[in-house]
C-alpha cells in the first residue's frame, strides 16, 4: 500500500499571500496524483489530477507540480474562500490512498 | 450537472449490515468507473472500495475487505455498498464519487455525492 504524507498539517497564511502544500508518497505514483479542497460540511471537489492539471473550473491561482514521489500545490493569491482543507490522493495503484490533508487556515 | 445521491445510512448495532446506494443522474452511469469513500468524524478522507463501468474490476481497502461488497446495475444508474459485520470503527460519512474513466484506478474522482451518515452503536 502506498502511503500520503502532508505536509504541514496546518498552514498560517495571510489573504493575498502563496501558500505551498506538500505532499509525499511512499513509492512513486508517476504523475498519478489529485488534489482536492473540502470544506465544512461540504464534499471534496477535485482541484488538481495528474500532478498539474487543474479541474474543470478551478481558478489559475491554483497550480500543481511534481511526479513520482514528491508533489506540491501552491495557491497564488489566498482569497478568502480557500481557507479549508486540502487533501493529496494517488490514483495509479491499488488501493487508492489519500494524505492526512493540510488545514489552510487565515493568519 | 451531474449529480450523486447517496442514501441508506442510519444506525445499525455491532455485528449488523446495512446497504447504501447511491443514484447517479445527469451523465452516462455506465461508462464510469465508481468509488466509495469515508469520513470518520472529525478525520481525513478514507478509500474503501471502487467498481470499474463494466464490473469487471473490484478492490477494497484492507479495512473492509470480507465485509465489505461493492456492486453496480447500470440499467438502474446505481452504485451500492453492502457493509456486513459492522464495527465501531466503521463510523462515518460515507461517500460516492465518479471517476472520469472506465477503469477502477488511474482516475480521480472528479464528482461527489454529500453522503450519507452510517453509525454503529448498540
Amino acid at each position: 500500500e502506498i502511503l500520503m504524507t502532508q505536509s504541514p498539517a496546518t498552514l498560517s497564511v495571510s489573504p493575498g499571500e502563496r501558500a505551498t502544500l506538500s505532499c509525499r508518497a511512499s513509492q512513486s505514483v508517476s504523475s498519478n496524483l489529485a488534489w482536492y479542497q473540502q470544506k465544512p460540511g461540504q464534499a471534496p471537489r477535485l482541484l488538481i489530477f495528474g500532478a498539474s492539471t487543474r479541474a474543470t473550473g478551478i481558478p489559475a491561482r491554483f497550480s500543481g507540480s511534481g511526479s513520482g514521489t514528491e508533489f506540491t500545490l501552491t495557491i497564488s493569491s489566498l482569497q478568502s474562500e480557500d481557507f479549508a482543507v486540502y487533501y493529496c490522493q494517488q490514483h495509479g495503484d491499488w488501493p487508492l490512498s489519500f494524505g492526512q490533508g493540510t488545514k489552510l487556515e487565515i493568519k | 450537472e451531474v449529480q450523486l445521491v447517496e442514501s441508506g445510512g442510519g444506525l445499525v448495532q455491532p455485528g449488523r449490515s446495512l446497504r447504501l446506494s447511491c443514484a447517479g443522474s445527469q451523465f452516462t452511469f455506465a461508462n464510469y468507473a465508481m468509488h466509495w469513500v469515508r469520513q470518520a468524524p472529525g478525520k481525513g478522507l478514507e478509500w474503501v472500495s471502487g467498481i470499474s463501468w463494466d464490473s469487471g474490476s473490484i478492490g477494497y481497502a484492507d479495512s473492509v475487505k470480507g465485509r465489505f461488497t461493492i456492486s453496480r446495475d447500470n440499467a438502474k444508474n446505481s452504485l451500492y455498498l453492502q457493509m456486513n459485520s459492522l464495527r465501531a470503527e466503521d463510523v462515518a460519512l460515507y461517500f460516492c464519487a465518479k471517476s472520469p474513466g472506465g477503469a477502477v484506478a488511474a482516475y480521480p474522482f472528479d464528482y461527489w455525492g454529500q453522503g450519507t451518515l452510517v453509525t454503529v452503536s448498540s
